[in-house]
């Protein structure tokens, strides 16, 4: 089955500094892959879709400048938080589902990413 | 505009009892329905979907759904809980076939007791 895969699992760093986290679709091809953001004991929120080759797509009230996001190829997107700060601290997950194929939409289903927590000190 | 409402944050049942995580959902158009849980530190593992096929859907683990149109519903059940039960789990929908934009519940954490 799809299977992807994120990178790194866990992640500490210091107030102000970059951090990137890695989205890879090992074994399918994905055109658009989503980053979720996950507080706490929160539901998923969607931040962005990222397209390959063109532009992220931002959810309102995320800020593009924050959360530089880059799928320069089928099978990799990635996250950078910029100039992280306490309040990023978060579990960022990401998803892609393979492009359709027979039997409709209904049996493409999105395949997620076993998160990357990110603490920011 | 779709959005999902799952009733019970928190639902505690006795291992062997039944298992009923409740979901309401949303939408402006036929939806696509998902349930997925997530252990601990975990991504999401999809345990089953609903696609406007049969309105009984079986997955994994021995977990059922019932899309019930005149409920607006997709309730989440399992006739006898395991321990390994114990997880968060979220109900989802989709207007784009589950492979495009999905919209979570806010998840409901269930507690299996010995």
């Amino acid at each position: 089955g799809a299977v992807v895969s994120q990178h790194p699992s866990w992640v500490i760093c210091k107030s102000g500094t970059s951090v990137k986290i890695e989205c890879r679709s090992l074994d399918f091809q994905a055109t658009t892959m989503f980053w979720y953001r996950q507080f706490p004991k929160q539901s998923l929120m969607l931040m962005a879709t990222s397209n390959e080759g063109s532009k992220a797509t931002y959810e309102q009230g995320v800020e593009k400048d924050k959360f530089l996001i880059n799928h320069a190829s089928l099978t990799l997107s990635t996250l950078t938080v910029t100039s992280a700060h306490p309040e990023d601290s978060s579990f960022y997950i990401c998803s892609a589902s393979p492009s359709l194929r027979a039997g409709g939409a209904g049996a493409n289903v999105l395949t997620f990413g076993a998160g990357s927590r990110l603490t920011v000190l | 505009a779709q959005s999902v409402t799952q009733l019970g944050s928190h639902v505690s049942v006795s291992e062997g009892a039944l298992v009923l995580l409740r979901c309401n959902y949303s939408s402006s158009v036929p939806p696509y329905l998902f349930w997925y849980v997530q252990y601990p530190n975990q991504g999401l593992q999809l345990l089953l979907k609903y696609t406007s096929a049969a309105t009984l859907v079986k997955g994994i683990n021995g977990f059922e759904a019932e899309f019930k149109k005149s409920e607006t519903s997709f309730h989440l059940t399992k006739p006898s809980a395991h321990m390994s039960d114990a997880a968060e789990y979220f109900c989802a929908v989709s207007e784009w076939g589950g492979y495009q934009k999905v919209t979570f519940g806010i998840g409901t954490k269930l507690q299996v007791i010995p």
